[in-house]
């Protein structure tokens, strides 16, 4: 049973490029939450998609976006590249009934930004 | 002030000791509770959720305690394999995975032969 799949493993954008990062969620799940996390802290929550639809936002500019196809698949997608936007990407996937299985994570996608 | 706040450690202990985390929240209307497991470079894994009459698995114990806002992770007679780093995180939808998970930073737990 395949877990939770991120692509790229790992990438390295020019300030101001756009980039798209993919998740595919562990089969079954129908939501997928998107963190981004930097070295020495917590994963930082972005948002949530059930749906096809973002049911909540963390404290991210507009220049993060995202979607949700109707596989359950999901894309991340951030425009106007900053430094700071250096980060492990985590996709998180899990079932919107079942709260105490709580999330299965990807292996991330590594970003930086130069 | 941070929402999860948790002390980084790093905690050095040796093998077969009891060591014990904690961890506080800001918002009240946090509902559900879980502890995470993250090994050096590796993704998040959940460790267990934490219910509000305390729970166990195996080894380790979850506490919560609503009045004073925090959490708490016991490890009893800690294995080499222990070592990672243990995240706290918070939701504040009743029992459910929708809406927002807040992630504490992170206890450093090494065990040491």
């Amino acid at each position: 049973d395949a877990g939770v799949t991120q692509s790229p493993t790992h990438l390295i954008k020019t300030r101001g490029q756009q980039v798209t990062l993919r998740c595919s969620p562990k089969s079954g799940h129908d939501t997928v939450s998107w963190y981004q996390q930097a070295l020495g802290q917590g994963p930082q929550f972005i948002f949530q998609y059930y749906e096809e639809e973002e049911r909540q936002r963390g404290n991210f500019p507009d220049r993060f976006s995202g979607h949700q196809f109707p596989n359950y698949s999901s894309e991340l997608n951030v425009n106007a590249l900053l430094l700071g936007d250096s980060a492990l990407y985590l996709c998180a996937s899990s079932l919107l009934d079942r709260p105490n299985y709580g999330y299965t994570f990807g292996s991330g996608t590594r970003l930086t930004v130069v | 002030r941070k929402e999860v706040e948790q002390d980084p450690g790093p905690f050095n202990v040796p093998e077969g000791a009891t060591v014990a985390f904690n961890c506080t929240y800001s918002n009240s209307a946090s509902q559900s509770f879980f502890w995470y497991r993250q090994d050096c470079r590796k993704e998040p894994k959940l460790l267990m959720s934490v219910y509000s009459s305390g729970n166990e698995d195996g080894r380790f114990t979850a506490q919560l305690n609503r009045a004073s806002q925090y959490i708490s992770l016991l490890i009893r007679d800690s294995k080499l394999s222990d070592s990672a780093t243990y995240l706290c995180v918070v939701n504040e939808v009743y029992y459910t995975n929708a809406g927002k998970s807040t992630f504490g930073d992170g206890t450093t737990l090494t065990v040491k032969p």
